[in-house]
């Protein structure tokens, strides 16, 4: 069944602490898995992205960490800010009818306390 | 690159009534999507073009949905008759090409309440 599922569901970090979301897919069609950045009143943004064949990413204080075998794949926040208070997203595409889609899973809200 | 643009960025109707909201993807782009995002969750698919024609739409409820794109650029979703359950944000996104997963873009979303 093509599921993405996200954990925490929210999530307080203190200014400066480490914020680290999880996702674990159970389709091994997954090819691409972006994390979405949404604010209130808007829609999701891209904030970072990984293909299978990586074990990690890194974009300034963004990392997403990726393990292919456990099918499992995080996003790591350092240094957290209190203007990083969104919700995340993690997504995975995969190909399905005549093209495929993003499957998103159900968002972590996150709070950073100054 | 002017984002997507959605219209209205809020309504509020009764059950039973109908409604629809309208999406103007970025120029180029060959594919949109609306998703329904409910309190609390991640978006879901509704329904995808390409171009002017569905791919997928097979978590469109027919039965009270429906969706069409003209001449493969602007895009309009109706909900008929409207269910409490179908309050939710509406979201349209599009990309340059279906094939991946690349340079989906969102716009804000249309909130939408039954009462």
């Amino acid at each position: 069944q093509q599921q993405v599922k996200q954990s925490p569901q929210s999530l307080i970090v203190q200014k400066g602490g480490i914020s680290i979301i999880n996702c674990a897919y159970e389709n091994t069609a997954f090819d691409y898995f972006p994390w979405y950045q949404q604010f209130p009143g808007k829609g999701p943004a891209l904030l970072i992205a990984i293909r299978p064949d990586v074990s990690e990413k890194k974009e300034g204080r963004f990392t997403i960490s990726f393990n292919k075998s456990a099918k499992q794949f995080s996003l790591h926040i350092m240094d957290s800010q209190p203007g990083d208070s969104a919700t995340y997203f993690c997504a995975a595409f995969a190909y399905g009818g005549s093209q495929g889609n993003l499957i998103f899973g159900k968002g972590t809200k996150l709070s950073v306390k100054p | 690159e002017a984002g997507v643009a959605q219209s209205p960025r809020y309504k509020i109707i009764e059950k039973r009534q109908s409604v629809a909201f309208w999406c103007n993807p970025i120029s180029g782009h060959a594919t949109l999507y609306w998703y329904q995002q409910i309190l609390g969750q991640g978006p879901k698919l509704l329904i995808q073009f390409q171009n002017n024609g569905v791919v997928d739409d097979s978590q469109l409820p027919k039965d009270r949905f429906s969706a069409e794109r003209l001449k493969g650029v602007d895009s309009t979703l109706k909900i008929q008759p409207a269910k409490l359950e179908d309050s939710a944000v509406y979201l349209c996104a599009s990309s340059p090409a279906g094939g991946s997963g690349y340079g989906y873009t969102f716009g804000s979303g249309t909130r939408l309440t039954v009462v």
